[in-house]
């Protein structure tokens, strides 16, 4: 079965930190992506990445990095965070050839 | 800008009734029409997708219709159940190397008994 997985689940962080959310996938995927969820703007994408080492600005990158040294894993960094990056933070992975996207069950984070 | 307009924001329906949920979009390049389901505490999965080169999709109860002229596409869900309560999302998409989706604002549909 394919699995997207995120390290954590619940994250409770303070202004000013800075932030690492991981993602592993196991499906040998080309294609990983982050995208925040918030109520009533749904899914916006931060980041994407095709290749090893290879990354590209989604809509909302502003406050965001990530790093992509490994095919499996995909790190969405927060470099200052700050509360309006208070959010629900989805990873998902796809083949090139194909547009449907795998997602991981979320990292729900909190910036106080 | 939002690509991918999705309504209504939330929906209630009786157990046995249809739901439906309609998206627009606006780049005509798009090629790829999913829709997604997702749980509380989870993450979306997959429910049905469509290619612009048919105007309806069907599996189980679900549907899709596709007007590409028009460039909307709407989710139908007959009998509609309990566990179908949950919050569903439309998406468009090119296909390629890149492609990455473009996600409507969500639906959550409850499903009353």
């Amino acid at each position: 079965d394919v699995k997207v997985t995120q390290s954590s689940r619940y994250l409770v962080k303070r202004t000013g930190e800075k932030v690492f959310l991981e993602c592993v996938q196991d499906m040998d995927h080309e294609n990983m992506f982050w995208y925040r969820q918030d109520p009533g703007l749904g899914l916006r994408l931060i980041y994407f990445s095709y290749d090893v080492k290879m990354k590209e600005k989604g809509d909302i990158p502003e406050g965001y990095s990530v790093s992509r040294e490994k095919k499996e894993r995909f790190s969405l960094i927060l470099e200052s965070a700050s509360t309006n990056q208070t959010s629900m933070y989805l990873c998902a992975s796809s083949l090139p050839s194909r547009a449907e996207a795998f997602f991981g069950q979320g990292t729900r984070l909190t910036v106080v | 800008q939002q690509q991918v307009k999705q309504s209504p924001q939330s929906l209630i329906v009786q157990k046995g009734g249809i739901s439906i949920i309609n998206c627009a979009y606006e780049n005509t390049a798009f090629d790829y029409f999913p829709w997604y389901q997702q749980f509380p505490g989870k993450g979306p999965a997959l429910l049905i997708a469509i290619r612009p080169d048919v105007s309806e999709k069907k599996e189980g109860r679900f549907t899709i219709s596709f007007n590409k002229s028009a460039k909307q596409f709407s989710l139908h869900i007959m009998d509609s159940q309990p566990g179908d309560s949950a919050t569903y999302f439309c998406a468009a998409s090119t296909t390629g190397t890149a492609s990455k989706l473009t996600f409507g604002t969500g639906t959550r549909l409850q499903v009353t008994l």
